[in-house]
Parts: structure tokens; C-alpha cells; sequence
């Protein structure tokens, strides 16, 4: 079946520090692949999407590329924030959605 | 902007009760969802609903119902609480099954 595999955290990070956070799926078609954020309290939004291959998602300085040939679609960002602390969920969705365990980032000042 | 409401933020509840977490949305979505999060399994889906009076079973729903006898109201039922039932619970819309999912901001239950 489809899944998706994300790198486990947490991950602990100093402000203006390069991020990445792998993310690996399996599926059997064509799927559309997301990142979802989730800060403290609140539920899951969206942070970027992308539909095909080789199309790049961004969204506040995040980026993630659909990559086919490796099955990937890892999420970086080249300056994190404080603000960007919060759980980082990568999801595929095909005929239904599947979510990766999620990611803790911490962004120290 | 999409919205999507739920009926509680916290609930504390006693095991064997019945339990009712309801969910609204404001966007005409076709399809909603309901999933609990645990720390470690991320989210995982317990039921579904792809129109009104329509269900499917997600990978958990043992132990819960839904109901969705409007379009923009989806119901999760805990029939018989049980403290392994303690968890965050999300509802989310989407307008097509494929499509970016729209999260409410969750209701943290403790059965005791």
C-alpha cells in the first residue's frame, strides 16, 4: 500500500541554520505529495504541495522538490526562524491521504 | 479562507460514557475526515465520509461510529469510552480525495 516514511526527530536547530527533513514514499500510482506544519494548539495546515514530477513546492522560504526517481520529496529551508518551530508532516495522497509520524523542529534563538 | 470547526477544544470524560466530537466546515467540501494523533504514529485515519449519509472505515475504527447527515457537519462517536481512547482528535475537509486537506484545530480527550 501507499505510505510515506519521514525522518525522525526532534530536531534541535541554532536561527539562520540550513534545514532539512527527509521524507521517502511508497506508492503505486502517481500521487500528489504535501508538507503540512502543525504549531503548537493549533491543527495541521498545509505549507506547500506538489502534484508531479519534478514540480517544486514553496511556501515562506520552505521548499520541496518531487523527486520520482528517488522517491523523495525532502522539505529545506536555507534560514529557519523561531517561528518555524512546530511538527513538520509529510503526506501522500492518492486515493486517500497518508501521513508521515511527523518531525519535531526546535529553532533556538 | 476555509474554516473548519470543532465542537470542543478539551474534553474530560469517564469511561463507558458516550462521547460526541462534532465537526463543521464552511466550504461545500465533499469529504471528510476524522483522525486521532498520538505521539510517535502520527496521524492515523479512523473513519471517512465522501458525501452526506456516506461512511468508510479508516485503518482505526474500532470502537467508534460516525455520523454525517449534513453536508458540513461530520459527527465521531465514541460509543463506550475507554482510557485507550485518550488522544488529540482532527477532523479535515477536502474538496476531492486527492486534494490538500483542511485541518480543524483538534479536541484533546481524557478518558479517565
Amino acid at each position: 500500500g501507499n505510505s510515506v516514511t519521514q525522518m525522525e526527530g526532534p530536531v534541535t536547530l541554532s536561527e539562520e541554520a540550513f534545514l532539512t527533513i527527509n521524507c521517502t514514499y511508497t506508492a503505486t500510482g502517481y500521487p500528489s505529495l504535501f508538507w503540512y506544519v502543525q504549531y503548537p494548539g493549533e491543527g495541521l495546515q498545509l505549507l506547500l504541495k506538489a502534484t508531479k514530477a519534478d514540480d517544486k513546492g514553496s511556501n515562506k522560504g520552505f521548499e520541496a522538490t518531487y523527486r520520482k526517481e528517488t522517491t523523495s520529496f525532502h522539505l529545506e529551508k536555507g534560514s529557519v526562524q523561531v517561528s518555524d518551530s512546530a511538527v513538520y508532516f509529510c503526506a501522500l495522497s492518492f486515493n486517500d491521504m497518508r501521513f508521515g509520524a511527523g518531525t519535531r523542529l526546535t529553532v533556538k534563538p | 479562507d476555509v474554516k473548519v470547526t470543532q465542537s470542543s477544544r478539551y474534553l474530560v470524560k469517564r469511561t463507558g460514557e458516550k462521547v460526541f466530537l462534532e465537526c463543521v466546515q464552511d466550504m461545500d467540501h465533499e469529504n471528510m475526515f476524522w483522525y486521532r494523533q498520538d505521539p510517535g504514529l502520527g496521524l492515523r485515519l479512523i473513519y471517512f465520509s465522501y458525501d452526506v449519509k456516506m461512511k468508510e472505515k479508516g485503518d482505526i475504527p474500532e470502537g467508534y461510529s460516525v455520523s454525517r447527515e449534513k453536508k458540513e457537519r461530520f459527527s465521531l462517536i465514541l460509543e463506550s469510552a475507554s482510557t485507550n481512547q485518550t488522544s488529540m482528535y482532527l477532523c479535515a475537509s477536502s474538496l476531492t480525495s486527492r486534494e490538500t486537506q483542511y485541518f480543524g484545530p483538534g479536541t484533546r480527550l481524557l478518558v479517565l
